[in-house]
């Protein structure tokens, strides 16, 4: 079975810096998907970022960029400029394929505060 | 274009009762999943339907079931309620082409039980 890991139970920075939020996950697989959700106070899981593992170029989105990679088995997530809209819980997810269904494996969160 | 809508958002129900949690993918989705969010086990997966069937189920015993109806809507419901059935219940949907399409979350039904 595949487990995600998030070695960073809280983060803190100050407004505008950048932060790394890190992730591990475990699995055999070649060929998955791995994203990062934001859940700000209201709760809703929002997609920060898309990642294939096939595609060796790490994925971007504005001010949201991942480091994969793939041998270590690992996600990382770079904010850079850090808004205070930017705080929130942040789940690193690893998704499967299996015959059509697919399923999010989740980690347990890193809570990110970013201050003024 | 509407999200996905969950509906109640807040319930509360007593030890013993059931509850049916209602869920509307984002239009065109087939695919309807369901989470259970909780501090100490943080996010499950519940179950995944797609043109009314069943695809995958997590480890959840069986008084938790589900179903989806030929608009894509999905229901899904919680028997003999538990203390440790408290928890935020979000569903998902996704157009689910087989290539790891984008899991889209409603805002969850908050379910507390007494």
């Amino acid at each position: 079975a595949q487990t995600v890991t998030q070695s960073q139970p809280e983060m803190s920075v100050q407004e505008a810096e950048t932060v790394t939020l890190s992730c591990t996950y475990d699995t055999s697989e070649n060929n998955y998907y791995l994203f990062w959700y934001k859940q700000p106070p209201s709760r809703q899981m929002i997609l920060v970022i898309r990642q294939e593992a096939y595609k060796q170029q790490n994925a971007t989105e504005n001010r949201f960029s991942v480091n994969f990679q793939k041998a270590a088995k690992s996600f990382s997530l770079k904010i850079s400029d850090s808004q205070l809209g930017d705080t929130a819980m942040y789940f690193c997810a690893f998704m499967k394929v299996i015959q059509g269904a697919q399923k999010l494996v989740f980690g347990q969160g890193t809570r990110l505060t970013i201050n003024p | 274009k509407a999200g996905v809508t969950q509906t109640p958002r807040y319930l509360i129900k007593t030890r013993g009762q059931q509850v049916t949690l209602s869920c509307s993918p984002i239009s065109g989705h087939r695919s309807v999943s369901w989470y259970q969010q909780t501090p100490g086990q943080g996010l499950q997966f519940l179950f995944e339907y797609f043109s009314e069937t069943q695809r995958n189920k997590g480890n959840f015993p069986g008084r938790f079931s589900g179903r989806q109806f030929s608009n894509s809507r999905s229901e899904m419901n919680v028997s003999t309620l538990e203390l440790g059935d408290s928890a935020l219940y979000l569903c998902a949907s996704s157009l689910n082409r087989g290539i790891g399409d984008t899991i889209y979350f409603g805002e969850g039904s908050w379910l507390t039980v007494v």
